[in-house]
């Protein structure tokens, strides 16, 4: 069975440094999310991407956060100048449509700042 | 602003029980509502997906109700079994476009 797949499993950075999370959703999937999940804590959705454009974010994605779909197959997160509160799993999701259809996950990319 | 609860926060039972976890939302505006699984180290599994005009859906031994008037939503899973063993998430979405809101998660524990 397809599925979305996530690289890094596991991330360890500097604080300020950036760092990208790589996504590859599953082939023929239109809409892609970023969730995180702080540890002990829910998921918390963080954008939606469709059409080459962010469809919705949340108050979580601000300016430090951007995401790109460099290619047809990727899709990323970038984390600029990565502070200690970063630090959580990343989890990409991508579904076939929008409202309606089931989102997928990848295992995720846990982030550890330092 | 949507609010998701589930009741218990845990839960354990042995192996072959019928057992119901509980997810309750703020809003009942909702466009649909899934039933995810998660294993320690894991990403989140897609149970079940139900529909704002549904009532419940089935897979298997899983049953997910749904009651958007009064912003409920059951998960049963009969006949337990130790592989059952995971924490279930609710997530429902509501307004905007695919912003999903996620409860915290029932840990189950499946004792052989």
């Amino acid at each position: 069975e397809p599925e979305v797949t996530q690289t890094p499993s596991h991330q360890v950075t500097q604080m300020g440094q950036e760092v990208i999370l790589r996504c590859v959703p599953i082939s023929n999937h239109l809409y892609f999310y970023w969730y995180r999940q702080i540890l002990g804590q829910k998921v918390e959705f963080l954008v939606s991407f469709y059409n080459n454009e962010i469809s919705e974010k949340s108050e979580i994605f601000d300016d430090q956060f951007s995401v790109e779909r460099p290619d047809g197959s990727n899709f990323t997160l970038k984390i600029r100048s990565t502070k200690l509160e970063d630090s959580a799993m990343y989890f990409c999701a991508s579904s076939i449509q929008g409202l309606g259809q089931p989102q997928h996950f990848g295992d995720g990319t846990r982030l550890s700042i330092l | 602003k949507q609010e998701v609860t589930q009741i218990p926060a845990a839960l354990s039972v042995p192996e072959g029980e019928n057992l119901v976890l509980n997810c309750s939302f703020t809003d009942s505006a909702i466009y649909n509502l899934q039933w995810f699984r998660q294993d320690p180290g894991k990403g989140l599994t897609s149970l079940l997906l139900i529909q704002s005009s549904q009532r419940e859906q089935t897979s298997g031994r899983l049953n997910a109700s749904l009651d958007k008037s009064s912003g409920r939503s059951t998960l049963y899973i009969a006949a337990s079994q130790p592989g059952d063993s995971a924490t279930y998430l609710c997530a429902v979405l509501t307004g905007g476009y695919q912003k999903v809101t996620f409860g915290i998660g029932t840990k189950l524990q499946v004792i052989p």
